[in-house]
């Protein structure tokens, strides 16, 4: 079975420090792995997509992730953070060996809070 | 552009009330999907369809029907509301041919069963 964890609920860091979302999954077959975005009030936004290749990301709003094979991760970082990147993040998959039908599996979703 | 319309926005019902929310999307995609967002559980699939006349069950479908008669239109059905179906309800829409995992949401319909 398919599944993805965001081991923590919510993620606090101070403007300009470096952030770190968690997430890990495990799939059948390689993983396409995805990180999406939620304001308050608004419908999901995707952020990045892993498929193959090069195992860091780069996305929209300087977010990147990286994927890690044997740890089964794939973090959501970036350098410095924004008041402005406060949000819920989730975390989504597919296995490969899933239908190619848009479903995907999410987490839990971790809330950032970015302190001025 | 408008992108995928939910409606309505909010609303309220009773034990046993049926009702319809409605998802239009205008950028021709072929699929679209129904999401239920609860706190502490992430999002979870209701229904999803990979065209018209085409629909299939996700991992939630138990207390709901849905139908898709055009590629626009994909409206999720309550046949008789409980209040475990209180929840956040979120329509989701992609492009079978450009990458189909870049879903686009709607902004929602917060529902409450009383």
């Amino acid at each position: 079975a398919q599944s993805v964890a965001q081991p923590e609920d919510q993620v606090n860091v101070a403007e300009g420090n470096p952030l770190t979302v968690k997430c890990t999954y495990s799939v059948s077959g390689n993983p396409y792995l995805f990180w999406y975005v939620q304001y308050p009030n608004r419908g999901l936004q995707f952020l990045l997509k892993y498929i193959t290749g090069d195992n860091l990301v780069k996305g929209s709003y300087g977010f990147e992730a990286e994927f890690n094979k044997s740890q089964t991760s794939f973090h959501l970082k970036k350098p410095s953070a924004l008041v402005s990147d406060s949000a819920l993040y989730f975390c989504a998959v597919r296995g490969s060996l899933a239908s190619n039908t848009g479903k995907l599996i999410f987490g839990q979703g971790t809330t950032l809070q970015v302190k001025p | 552009n408008a992108g995928v319309t939910q409606t309505p926005k909010f609303q309220v019902l009773k034990t046993g009330q049926s009702m319809t929310l409605q998802c239009a999307q205008d950028m021709n995609h072929e699929y679209m999907s129904w999401y239920r967002q609860d706190p502490g559980m992430g999002l979870r699939l209701i229904h999803y369809s990979v065209g018209a006349g085409i629909t299939d069950q996700g991992e939630v479908p138990n207390g709901y029907n849905v139908s898709r008669s055009t590629t626009e239109d994909f409206p999720l059905r309550l046949l008789s509301a409980a209040p475990s179906q209180t929840s956040v309800y979120f329509c989701a829409s992609s492009s079978r041919t450009r990458d189909v995992e870049k879903l686009f949401f709607g902004s929602g319909t917060q529902l409450s069963v009383l």
